[in-house]
């Protein structure tokens, strides 16, 4: 069953307009992943988070491990339009072993 | 560093037909895990396997699927017969040394299609 609850399901922005998305569950996580998927690729990792209240960035990116240990968000700034993609959340529930993922963000960018 | 490679990219058949996804993880990765990806969702786990062991095989449907990893680098995922409802992509990814094991990086995947 859905385990996380990944928002907006889809989001349409201006370039350069920055970008917010969360992953919430009600279980607790020891880790959490954000990856980015484009058309007829697989999922590419963007920033992997293993601490409560870790604060990390990639580039114009930067994620967080929520404090409660149950949620995370992503922080896409100034936008491009490479940008464009299904942006989606994992994590590993405490005490389980495989990652469960988020239902993906479609961001979608107007030039 | 060479990424996980998959093959075949695409693969188009007939319904109660068999299909074979074949999957070489990045080198020195111990575990490698088979996911099934629907439209607009995301991946869901049918196997992992540490080395050529499968560790999980709880979301894999025994009847028609089947995986091996028999010298714990590369693996096969089979179906037979085919349903329209595998129509999906089948992706698979690897994770283990330094980055550990909760870091899994994925392949293009195989997209299946089911007619």
């Amino acid at each position: 069953g859905q385990q996380l609850n990944q928002s907006p399901q889809s989001m349409f922005i201006q370039e350069g307009e920055d970008v917010s998305m969360n992953c919430t569950s009600s279980s607790i996580f020891n880790t959490w992943l954000w990856y980015k998927q484009e058309p007829g690729e697989g999922p590419v990792l963007l920033i992997a988070l293993y601490k409560a209240g870790e604060l990390t960035s990639n580039g114009r990116l930067t994620a967080q491990f929520g404090i409660t240990r149950k949620d995370s968000f992503l922080n896409i700034s100034a936008s491009i339009p490479s940008d464009v993609g299904i942006y989606f959340c994992a994590g590993r529930i405490q005490g389980a072993q495989k990652l469960v993922f988020g239902q993906g963000t479609r961001l979608t960018i107007n030039p | 560093e060479a990424g996980v490679v998959q093959s075949p990219r695409y693969k188009i058949i007939e319904k109660k037909q068999p299909v074979a996804f074949w999957c070489n993880p990045i080198s020195g990765h111990n575990t490698l895990y088979w996911y099934l990806q629907n439209l607009g969702q995301g991946p869901e786990l049918l196997i992992r396997y540490e080395n050529e062991e499968a560790v999980d095989d709880s979301q894999l449907p025994k009847d028609r699927f089947s995986a091996e990893r028999l010298k714990g680098v590369d693996s096969t995922l089979k179906i037979q017969p085919a349903e329209l409802g595998d129509s999906a992509v089948y992706l698979c990814a690897s994770s283990g040394g330094l980055a550990g094991a909760d870091t899994q990086y994925f392949g293009p995947g195989t997209r299946l299609t089911v007619l």
